[in-house]
């Protein structure tokens, strides 16, 4: 039990694009779903903390207006890098939270 | 803001050593959780440890938290292949249940 997927597991895009990412609890609803950005050989570092019908909180330091989250369902949380440039590519994952966090694969993003 | 210190930062040994990473906080622990990430996906919760001087074995792994709650160790005795990894402390406030705060990671390699 306790499964996290993430869509898609890499993407490429060009500079200038917006891009979606998906986290879905396969077998559990989440009320609290959380992003972290991971860049090469680097540790993990919270980016935001979604929450099932209301506003995400931020950390400092990361633009709300650049990265949108909506965690529109108790199973599914997105979030949108827009006007992505190379500087945000990075390794995002994301965790649901049951009795304790469950982390995504992670997704790649590479921006050209 | 909580730092988290991992040493070594980087650890290739050959398969059947044994070997010990540590995890150095600047402040007190909420709770400590050790996870195990592999390249190109999520991180893998291997133990949560709450009380000072607590210790546990998962299988040839063996977790220490540290009397005063600032520092843990990983020992893992005979080594295998299968052990490779990234390994990470994260301060887990709640059991895990807010949001993490990782250890900087020690990048593990076990030579066959």
């Amino acid at each position: 039990g306790a499964v996290v997927s993430q869509h898609p597991s890499w993407v490429i895009c060009k500079s200038g694009t917006s891009v979606k990412i998906e986290c879905r609890s396969l077998d559990f609803q989440a009320t609290t779903m959380f992003w972290y950005r991971q860049f090469p050989k680097q540790s993990l570092m919270l980016m935001a903390t979604s929450n099932e019908g209301s506003k995400a909180t931020y950390e400092q330091g990361v633009e709300k207006d650049k990265f949108l989250i909506n965690h529109a369902s108790l199973t599914l949380s997105t979030l949108t890098v827009t006007s992505a440039h190379p500087e945000d590519s990075s390794f995002y994952i994301c965790s649901a939270l049951s009795d304790t966090q469950y982390f995504g694969p992670g997704t790649r993003l590479t921006v050209l | 803001t909580q730092l988290l210190e991992q040493s070594p930062q980087f650890l290739s040994i050959q398969e059947g050593e044994n070997l010990t990473v540590y995890c150095n906080s600047s402040s007190v622990f909420s709770s400590l959780q050790w996870y195990r990430q592999e390249p190109g996906e999520g991180p893998v919760l291997l133990v949560t440890v709450v009380t000072g001087g607590e210790v546990k074995k998962l299988k040839r792994l063996t977790f220490q938290f540290g009397d005063a709650r600032k520092d843990s160790s990983l020992h893992i005795t005979a080594a295998q292949p299968g052990d490779t990894g990234l390994y990470l402390c994260a301060d887990a406030p709640n059991f895990g249940n807010e949001k993490l705060t990782f250890g900087t990671g020690t990048r593990l390699t076990i030579i066959p």
